[in-house]
Formats: structure tokens, C-alpha cells, sequence
């Protein structure tokens, strides 16, 4: 069974600074899919970026972007120029590509303040 | 094109009763998936269902709960003789018929149990 970690429960960066948050994964699958989500205190889960392990060069959104390492099996998330509005709970998650509709595995998350 | 939408946003029961929780997926979404968020942690897996079809319950607790998601309808989590540590908040998602497992679920804002 494939599992998710994120070893910072909390983390906390000055508005327009830059914080990365850590992701590492287990697996011994090579075709899968990774994914971060934010959920504010609404409650809402919200995509922030998304990362297709076949793929070499890592994603970027705006003012987000990942750090892949598909040896490492590690994932990380870099929020540049932070903003109050990034103040969240962020979850990585692993999705196997070897069947279509499969299931989503979520990290305990990472509580990010962003501090004005 | 409406979000996915779950009802109620809170429910409140006493230990020993039900508790239905509805899910109607986006639309054209036939792929539903209930999660569930103890407080301070991650999202866990319950189950995935397709119209008629439950494909996987292996993160259904054996007793006591149970999914459905009819032809017609929304989706319905069931929780009979409910008990505290049911407390949570209970996420659904959806996804698009074939679209593959790089598709990010949709989720919806979830319903917060609270067993008193």
C-alpha cells in the first residue's frame, strides 16, 4: 500500500516570503500522479498543483511550484511571494495510474500561517 | 456548472441514531469517493462508488456504515447506531466518467458529524 508523509505538521512564513513544504511518498509503482491541496478554514479542499510522475520538469502554477524527485520519492511544495490568503492546511496526495478511477492517499497534513 | 454539492453542512445526532449524509456529484461525474477527516488529521479513505456500483469499500468500517449511489439520486453515506468516535468531518468527491486517474477529484465542502 502506497503512504504519504509530511513531517512538517506545522510551518509558518512572513507575507511575501517563500516556504516549502515537504512531501515524501512510498510506492513501488512508476506510473502515478501527485497532487497538493489547500484547505482553508472553510473547510474546502482545493487544488493547488498537480504532477504526472512520468513527467521530468516539475510543475508550476503561478506562484506554485513542486520540486519532484522521483527517486527520492519526494514532493515538495514551494509558495513563492506568500500571501495572507495562503494561510491553510495543505495536503500532498498519491494517486496510482494503473486504474482508472483509483483512489486518492493523503498526507496528515501541514498547517502553514502566514505571518503580515 | 454547479460544484459538488453535500448536505447538511452540519448534523448533529445522539449516539444510537443515523446519520445520512448526501453527495450529488458535479455534472457528468459518475465516479463518487466518501473520505473522512478526524479532527487534526489527514483525509482516510472510506470508499469509491460508480451509479450502482460500489468498486471499493476496503476503508469502510465493517459495521455500521454503508454507501450507496443509486441511478438516480445522490450519493448517500450511512452511519446507523452512530457512537462519538464518529465524530468528523465527511468529504465527497467526484470525478469524470474515463477521463483517468490524472483527473483531480472535485470535492465539496464536506458535512461535520457531530454525535452528542
Amino acid at each position: 500500500a502506497q503512504t504519504v508523509t509530511q513531517s512538517q505538521p506545522e510551518m509558518s512564513v512572513q507575507e511575501a516570503e517563500t516556504v516549502t513544504l515537504s512531501c515524501t511518498y512510498d510506492t513501488s509503482e512508476s506510473d502515478y500522479y501527485l497532487f497538493w491541496y489547500k484547505q482553508p478554514p472553510s473547510r474546502q479542499m482545493i487544488l493547488v498543483i498537480r504532477q504526472e510522475a512520468y513527467k521530468q520538469q516539475n510543475a508550476t502554477e503561478n506562484r506554485f511550484s513542486v520540486n519532484f524527485q522521483k527517486a527520492a520519492k519526494s514532493f515538495s511544495l514551494k509558495i513563492s511571494d506568500s500571501q495572507l490568503g495562503d494561510a491553510a492546511m495543505y495536503f500532498c496526495a498519491y494517486r496510482s495510474a494503473l486504474a482508472s478511477g483509483s483512489r486518492l492517499t493523503f498526507g496528515e497534513g501541514t498547517q502553514l500561517t502566514v505571518n503580515p | 456548472n454547479a460544484g459538488v454539492m453535500q448536505n447538511p453542512r452540519h448534523l448533529v445526532r445522539r449516539r444510537g441514531q443515523e446519520a445520512r449524509l448526501r453527495c450529488s456529484p458535479m455534472k457528468g461525474h459518475s465516479h463518487v469517493y466518501w473520505y473522512r477527516q478526524l479532527p487534526e488529521e489527514g483525509l482516510k479513505f472510506m470508499v469509491y462508488l460508480q451509479k450502482e456500483n460500489i468498486i471499493d469499500e476496503s476503508g469502510m468500517p465493517k459495521e455500521r456504515f454503508s454507501a450507496e449511489f443509486p441511478k438516480e439520486g445522490p450519493s448517500i453515506l450511512r452511519i446507523q447506531q452512530v457512537v462519538r468516535g464518529d465524530s468528523a468531518a465527511y468529504f465527497c468527491a467526484s470525478s469524470p466518467l474515463g477521463t483517468g486517474s490524472n483527473s483531480p477529484l472535485h470535492f465539496g465542502n464536506g458535512t461535520r458529524l457531530t454525535v452528542t
